[in-house]
């Protein structure tokens, strides 16, 4: 079991904005800005499109966006195109290691 | 441009031993910590462990303690993870990547991975 939660999918269409949840259960997770994002096509390794909540890396499309509100990280996704259909990864800290949520597939119909 | 570039896909059986290697480039191999992320068929991403190449400090996620090692050999800028024994559950994709920020908790470079198979 995850020690992040997410939704196992979520679909919506072209152009459509869709949002994947990220819930944490640790006093960490809560109170800092530590969630990173993580898309994989498949038969790809993942790659990371937003890191301290909100941020972008250079190249990574504006059209991806984090969020946080209290125990819960948010990955919002605008525009939906055809190429964003992958699984994504939620990612934060523990003590010890880093953890990640159990992936949601975005299938975008 | 950072890469990582792991070694070639491996089948073994159960009970073998397995070194899979990792090597960094266009960066300071030094100094940042190196990871290693588990992926069995079908399902999510497990943090197995991680080390710093400057001074070979290594953490150990609980569930992988014991069962792996992670080392780095700094004159080739590489990093290994190994098995004594494999299990049939051993059987994944794995992927070094380099670890930043703070708590070294964001993944910011992924090799290609390296597909293990152990199997009778």
């Amino acid at each position: 079991q995850s020690a992040l939660t997410q939704p196992d999918s979520v679909s919506g269409s072209p152009g459509q904005s869709i949002t994947i949840s990220c819930t944490g259960s640790s006093a960490d997770f809560s109170n800092y800005d530590f969630v990173s994002w993580y898309q994989q096509h498949p038969g790809k390794a993942p790659k990371l499109i937003i890191y301290d909540v909100s941020k972008r890396p250079s190249g990574v499309s504006h059209r991806f966006s984090g969020s946080k509100s209290g125990n819960t990280a948010s990955l919002t996704i605008s525009g939906l195109q055809t190429e964003d259909e992958a699984d994504y990864y939620c990612s934060s800290f523990t003590s010890s290691s880093t953890v990640f949520g159990g992936g949601t597939k975005l299938t975008v119909l | 441009e950072v890469q990582l570039v792991q070694s070639g896909a491996e089948v073994k059986k159960p009970g073998e031993s397995l070194k899979i290697s990792c090597k960094g480039s266009g960066y300071t191999f030094t100094t940042y910590w190196i990871g290693w992320v588990r992926q069995k068929p079908g399902k999510g991403l497990e943090s197995m462990g991680i080390i710093f190449p400057r001074d070979s400090d290594t953490i150990y996620a609980p569930s992988f303690h014991g069962h792996v090692t992670i080392s780095v050999d700094r004159s080739i800028n590489t990093a290994y993870l190994q098995w004594s024994s494999l299990r049939a559950s051993d059987t994944a994709m794995y992927y070094c990547v380099r670890q930043v920020g703070t708590a070294h908790y964001l993944l910011d470079n992924w090799g290609q991975g390296t597909l293990v198979t152990v199997s009778s």
